[in-house]
């Protein structure tokens, strides 16, 4: 059970080159979501997926697009990257079926963490 | 708006002290709240977590947390601190049980052992 899987750990870009980072989760779950990590700023939320087939903005969008592939996979897309994009990308999952109660919805599995340097 | 708010940027504590983090959460509904610890190079694990019912919730790691609905906080405390516990802590909010949660967090309070 592998979890939450992200690619690539590592890597590094030119202004102004596109990448996607692809995550995919084993565990069934239904929510999906990116953040940033940057020093000072804690995990800021990019875009999550209540769903499959739905997408919804977090606290800092602009510059990123998602795609929600399937219930297992969920991208973040860099159309024309920037400086200001460097940072540690985090995928996550989590089960918020109804039905599934309290105990368990909104509790975030993480991935190990996507390092991205824009130069 | 959700909002987490950790107003202690870095602590030292000495190992074998108390500890305890600051966190202040705004949300205009029931929040669920929850504290997760990074340590150094690692991804984020989950310590605890507060749903409904009893206010003090116990975690991993002989972390606990009291949430507080009249000043909107949810601190974490530890009796007696190990050097292991050096780490960063981050507080989060989300949705009381909701198909369409955001889950926000603070900005961490980075946590220092003085042996």
């Amino acid at each position: 059970n592998a979890g939450v899987t992200q690619t690539p750990k590592f890597q590094v870009l030119k202004t102004g080159q596109s990448m996607t980072l692809q995550c995919a989760q084993d565990m069934n779950h239904n929510s999906m979501y990116w953040y940033r990590q940057d020093p000072g700023m804690g995990l800021r939320l990019i875009y999550y997926s209540a769903s499959e087939g739905t997408t919804d903005k977090g606290e800092v969008p602009n510059g990123y697009n998602v795609s929600r592939l399937n219930k297992r996979e969920f991208s973040l897309r860099l159309e024309s990257a920037a400086p200001s994009q460097t940072s540690v990308y985090f995928c996550a999952s989590s089960d918020n079926r109804r039905g599934t109660g309290g105990g368990g919805a909104n509790v975030l599995t993480f991935g190990a963490g996507s390092r991205l340097t824009v130069l | 708006a959700q909002s987490v708010t950790q107003p202690d940027i870095h602590i030292t504590v000495s190992e074998g002290a108390s500890l305890e983090l600051r966190c202040n959460y705004s949300y205009g509904a029931t929040p669920y709240l929850f504290w997760y610890v990074q340590s150094p190079g690692q991804g984020l694990q989950l310590l605890l977590k507060y749903f409904s019912g009893d206010t003090l919730v116990q975690g991993i790691k002989g972390f606990e947390a009291e949430f507080k609905r009249s000043q909107s906080s949810f601190n974490l405390r530890k009796p007696s601190v190990h050097w292991s516990d050096a780490a960063e802590y981050f507080c989060a909010v989300g949705a009381a049980y909701s198909s369409a949660s955001k889950i926000i967090f603070g900005s961490g309070t980075r946590l220092s052992i003085r042996p």
